[in-house]
């Protein structure tokens, strides 16, 4: 299992740019890697996921380096309604088990005026 | 399209009681998940359906917990009995694709017990 690692806690304020990091160390080569957002009282919502270099949506950006053993969530012009928990995920997207999903304790993003 | 639903949002129950949980997947997503987050600590994988089948069930705590989902469409969690550290939020998720696909999130069920 690759174990994940991110910051507990990050404040921003309205309008900048928000990068997350998250170690991952141990991943493996069929691993690919996944962002949640989760906002008080909801269930965790799928951000963006990718396995290498970099992958955008409209909701983010995730960049992995070559070794793959971090990964960053950016978040562009961030807004108040960014506010939430992000989890940084790892597993082989196609035959882990859901058993082997680790949430983690997340990075609660708190944005500011 | 309707995302995934859970019922009831909130639960009050006290030590001894049973209680049941539904969940309603989005249509068309064979995988069907619960997971749990307790008092303070890290969301829980407890069970995984495929269809109305189980295909890991590693995670449900004891005997306690008892899931199904008969004809594949919406799945119940029972709790019977219930005990104190059972409290916590109990979320279920679908998804088209096994393992690692992107999962869709119900809203939880808030469980306390008393």
């Amino acid at each position: 299992l690759a174990k994940t690692t991110q910051p507990i806690s990050m404040d921003s304020y309205e309008g900048q740019e928000v990068n997350i990091t998250c170690s991952h160390n141990n991943i493996a080569t069929n691993d690919y890697i996944t962002w949640y957002q989760q906002f008080p009282s909801q269930g965790p919502r799928f951000i963006i996921q990718g396995y290498k270099t970099k992958v955008t949506n409209e909701v983010a950006s995730l960049f992995i380096p070559a070794d793959r053993k971090s990964s960053t969530l950016s978040l562009p012009r961030v807004s108040l309604s960014d506010t939430a928990v992000y989890y940084c995920l790892v597993g082989d997207s196609l035959y882990s088990s859901a058993s082997k999903i680790i949430f983690g304790s997340g990075t609660r993003l708190s944005i500011r005026p | 399209e309707a995302g995934v639903t859970q019922f009831p949002s909130h639960s009050v129950i006290e030590k001894g009681q049973t209680v049941t949980l539904r969940c309603d997947p989005i249509s068309g997503h064979d995988n069907l998940y619960w997971y749990r987050r307790v008092m303070g600590k890290e969301i829980k994988f407890l069970l995984h359906f495929v269809k109305e089948s189980k295909q890991d069930e590693s995670g449900m705590p004891n005997n306690r917990f008892l899931a199904e989902r008969t004809g594949g469409t919406y799945s119940t969690l029972k709790v019977q009995p219930a005990e104190l550290e059972d409290s916590g939020v109990y979320f279920c998720a679908s998804s088209l694709g096994q393992g690692f696909h992107e999962q869709y999130f119900g809203p939880g069920t808030r469980l306390t017990v008393t």
